[in-house]
């Protein structure tokens, strides 16, 4: 069955500090994978997504993500956080060709120090 | 840009009561989806929607959930006789295509069911 893992539950970082959040996930091909941000009081926001194709992919707000296959993983990135950035972030995991849902992760709770 | 909203953003209601919370997904989206959010828990699946009829749906969607499309615009999730452990966050979700495959979800902002 497919499930994703993000093993941080809280992170702080100071403003300006660089990030990266961890996503691993279980999955018996190549998934479609997603990181999705959720404000307080907001819905889901997607940031960017992994289809195929290069590894290390583009989404908005500065955000990045690479894939790696040998280590399951998918994870975020930004090189300078802002104080905006401060949200929940879901890893989330989608079967090629089958599935209508997506698989999300427990998420990652991220507070940014001024 | 268009948007999913969702109707209520907040109810509180007596266990056992029906509530019906609505969504109202993006004009040309073709797949709706309920998805859940206990406090403090995962996203959660919960069901599909497509072609007016359930595509998929969870373990937890069970027979006290129903979903209908009424009137080509609004989609709705009907929990019958409502428990205190069905308290969550609701989020609607819509999409062009496959939500595994190249269809973005575009998600509502929630709406939040209290159980009492």
């Amino acid at each position: 069955a497919q499930s994703v893992t993000q093993p941080d539950i809280h992170i702080t970082v100071s403003e300006g500090a660089s990030l990266e959040l961890r996503c691993n996930y279980s999955y018996g091909a190549t998934p479609y994978l997603f990181w999705y941000v959720q404000s307080p009081g907001q819905g889901l926001q997607l940031l960017l997504k992994y289809f195929s194709g290069d590894t290390l992919v583009q989404g908005i707000k500065g955000f990045e993500a690479e894939f790696k296959r040998s280590q399951s993983s998918f994870n975020l990135r930004k090189p300078s956080v802002h104080w905006s950035d401060a949200a929940e972030y879901f890893c989330a995991v989608g079967a090629p060709g089958g599935y209508n849902k997506l698989i999300f992760g427990a998420g990652t709770r991220l507070a940014v120090h001024p | 840009e268009p948007e999913v909203t969702q109707t209520p953003s907040h109810q509180v209601t007596q266990m056992g009561q029906e509530v019906i919370l609505r969504c109202v997904p993006i004009s040309n989206h073709l797949y709706f989806y309920w998805y859940r959010q206990i406090l403090g828990q995962k996203v959660e699946f919960l069901v599909s929607f497509y072609n007016n009829e359930i595509s998929e749906k969870s373990e937890i969607f069970d027979d006290q959930f129903s979903v209908e499309r009424p009137d080509g615009s609004n989609f709705t999730l009907k929990i019958r006789s409502t428990k205190l452990e069905d308290s969550a966050m609701y989020f609607c979700a819509s999409s062009w295509g496959l939500a595994g495959s190249n269809g973005e979800l575009f998600f509502g902002e929630g709406s939040r069911l209290t159980v009492l």
